[in-house]
């Protein structure tokens, strides 16, 4: 089976711009999570999604969002893009809500 | 709050060693759990070993095992026999009541030599 699939894998984009980050979680994962891990640090939650309603969010400003959508797959967009976005997001799905996370490989985003 | 503390920023091991890693943790739930995770280089987070608050037994799995400590709350991961390909950044986790959001520690960077 395949695991949690991240697209794109790296990225340049420029301050002000947006960004769209998708995921496809593990087949049958129903809650898709989102998180951001800056250069040294642990990741830092963003936002859980399970069966397609929001079920938590990180502190993070109103210019994160993110979606689910029928098939469980995940966007995540950064509006106006900051110097401080640049990070590696990592998505992560479960089963349910309180099951372990699998982690994809991340999209790191660099903005100049 | 809850909060989860690595105190080791980096560790070394000679091969076919054992080395423990350390994870304190304070929370107020009742209920929690805790888990370990590897990062290689590559940047893919990887599920080790998870352990309940309300486990009685220690988790295992394979080479890998928790030492619980809940009245000290730790939660040390050991990793026995060391292997080259063990080196990476390792994170302890925790999730807390009924959500489903992971709280990272800093990690620690384990090197492991031949």
């Amino acid at each position: 089976d395949a695991g949690v699939t991240q697209s794109p894998t790296h990225l340049i984009k420029t301050r002000g711009q947006h960004v769209t980050l998708r995921c496809s979680p593990i087949s049958g994962h129903k809650s898709v999570s989102w998180y951001q891990q800056v250069l040294g640090q642990g990741p830092q939650f963003i936002f859980q999604y399970y069966e397609k309603e929001e079920r938590g969010r990180g502190n993070f400003p109103d210019r994160f969002s993110a979606r689910q959508f029928p098939n469980y797959s995940s966007e995540l967009n950064v509006n106006a893009l900051l110097l401080g976005d640049s990070a590696l997001y990592l998505c992560a799905s479960s089963l349910t809500g309180n099951s372990p996370l699998h982690f994809g490989n991340g999209t790191r985003l660099t903005v100049t | 709050a809850q909060k989860i503390t690595q105190t080791q920023p980096g560790m070394f091991v000679q091969e076919k060693e054992a080395v423990t890693l350390d994870c304190t943790y304070d929370t107020s739930d009742p209920s929690y759990g805790l888990f370990w995770y590897k990062q290689p280089s590559s940047g893919e987070m990887i599920f080790l070993i998870y352990q309940g608050s309300y486990d009685q037994q220690n988790a295992t799995e394979g080479r890998y095992s928790l030492n619980f400590q809940k009245a000290r709350k730790s939660a040390n991961l050991v990793i026995s026999a060391s292997q080259l390909g063990d080196s990476a950044m390792y994170f302890c986790a925790m999730r807390g009541g009924n959500t489903g959001k992971l709280i990272f520690g800093q990690g620690t960077t384990l090197q492991v030599k031949p």
